[in-house]
């Protein structure tokens, strides 16, 4: 079975800090991806990563930036965390042109 | 713009009943579409997919109908249970989309009742 781990079930975090977000999968996936899920917006792409280095804006890049060092790991970082950065994070990863397979999700909460 | 839709937000079946989840995608490009389950908490899980070139495919209670012709989507659960309860989303591949890009509809939640 694919899995697809993240870091953090739940995170607490204050305005300002720096936030890092961990995804790793075990099926040597070469897409890996990060949304956000907010009540009525449905998901929402922010990164993706097709390779090793690389790294694709999705529909919401603003405020946040990725690493790829690995193939089999997707960090997604929040420089300087805000409220309006309060949201579940959900990571997927997938090979070139099948089904994502998601994590668990992290429940991101910034006061 | 494209968008993946809905037709409805809500769907409350009684326990044993059918469940019929549809979806309209707006990309006649599009050649694969998965349905997902995301229960409360959870991450979204995959159901079922199916290519363009089919217009049925069956699973464990599950069943998914494609007409091409006026791009509709549905999932369709045969004798729903209480752990059928959950958001169901629909997505799509369109063909030009890099890196394996889905389009995700915003999700219907269906309420099993007993």
């Amino acid at each position: 079975d694919v899995k697809v781990t993240q870091s953090s079930r739940y995170l607490v975090k204050r305005t300002g800090e720096k936030v890092f977000l961990e995804c790793v999968q075990d099926m040597d996936h070469e897409n890996m991806f990060w949304y956000r899920q907010d009540p009525g917006l449905g998901l929402r792409l922010i990164y993706f990563s097709y390779d090793v280095k690389m790294k694709e804006k999705g529909d919401i890049p603003e405020g946040y930036s990725v690493s790829r060092e690995k193939k089999e790991r997707f960090s997604l970082i929040l420089e300087s965390a805000s409220t309006n950065q309060t949201s579940m994070y959900l990571c997927a990863s997938s090979p070139p042109t099948d089904e994502q397979y998601f994590g668990p999700g992290t429940r991101l909460t910034v006061t | 713009g494209e968008s993946v839709g809905l037709h409805l937000p809500t769907l409350s079946v009684q326990e044993g009943d059918n469940s019929i989840i549809n979806c309209a995608y707006s990309n006649s490009a599009s050649d694969y579409f998965i349905w997902y389950k995301q229960e409360s908490g959870k991450g979204p899980q995959f159901i079922i997919d199916i290519r363009s070139n089919m217009d049925k495919r069956q699973g464990q209670r599950v069943t998914v109908l494609l007409n091409k012709t006026v791009k509709h989507l549905s999932l369709q659960i045969a004798a729903t249970q209480p752990g059928d309860s959950a958001v169901y989303f629909c997505a799509e591949n369109p063909l030009y989309n890099q890196g394996g890009k889905l389009i995700f509809g915003q999700g219907t939640e269906l309420s099993v009742k007993p």
